[in-house]
């Protein structure tokens, strides 16, 4: 059964600062990881999705890399700015199409 | 390109009441998954069709919520009765399927229950 957790559970940073989001898991086997942005009171937008046969993906600012073999993901965002303010979550699947969910890590970037 | 549409946004109700959502997937995706997420916690999967088929449905709570999707395009899920603590955001998600290492789910706005 696939486990994800995410650390910190919230995180505040100043303008301007490179964070990283962390994110592990427990049933390596997987295809791929995805990577999601949520608003408050909004749905869930897919941030990045990493093929098991790479290593990092990026977009913009933010880089997301995955190490199957330790089981973790990590979410680079540089030079962070205030609407980056969101929640970010990682999910990994469980077999072939199921998604599990870590609980978030519910970013504020101070101006 | 439309995304998934969800509909209504917001419903409140009393307990014991029922309560229907729709969604309608983004063209072409024959993979369609309803998630729950309460209060500060990640989406958990009820239910996932692959076409009009339920191929997981091992988290739905099968005495009150019930879905369909007829025709493998539009689903709806209904809870009857509604209880308390089914409170929460439902979430509608489809992806393509069929490639086992290609499953990104894209996600749409999500309808808030309030059950008093």
């Amino acid at each position: 059964k696939q486990e994800v957790t995410q650390i910190p559970a919230a995180l505040s940073v100043p303008e301007g600062e490179n964070l990283v989001l962390n994110c592990s898991f427990t049933d390596s086997a997987i295809y791929n990881l995805q990577w999601f942005r949520q608003d408050p009171g909004k749905g869930l937008t897919s941030l990045l999705l990493i093929q098991s046969s790479q290593r990092e993906q990026t977009s913009g600012r933010l880089n997301a890399s995955l190490d199957k073999s330790s089981g973790r993901s990590t979410l680079y965002i540089a030079a962070s700015q205030p609407g980056d303010s969101a929640t970010y979550l990682c999910a990994a699947p469980q077999g072939a199409q199921k998604l599990v969910f870590g609980q978030g890590t519910r970013l504020t970037i101070n101006p | 390109e439309a995304g998934v549409v969800q509909s209504p946004r917001y419903k409140i109700i009393e307990k014991k009441q029922p309560v229907a959502f729709w969604c309608n997937p983004i063209s072409g995706h024959n993979t369609l998954y309803w998630y729950r997420q309460n209060l500060g916690q990640g989406p958990e999967l009820l239910i996932r069709y692959e076409n009009e088929e339920a191929v997981d449905d091992s988290q739905l709570p099968k005495d009150r919520f019930s879905a369909e999707r007829l025709k493998g395009v539009d689903s709806t899920l209904k809870i009857q009765p509604a209880e308390l603590g089914d409170s929460a955001v439902y979430l509608c998600a489809s992806s393509l399927a069929g490639t086992l290492s290609y499953n990104e789910q894209f996600f749409g706005p999500g309808t808030r229950l309030t059950v008093l």
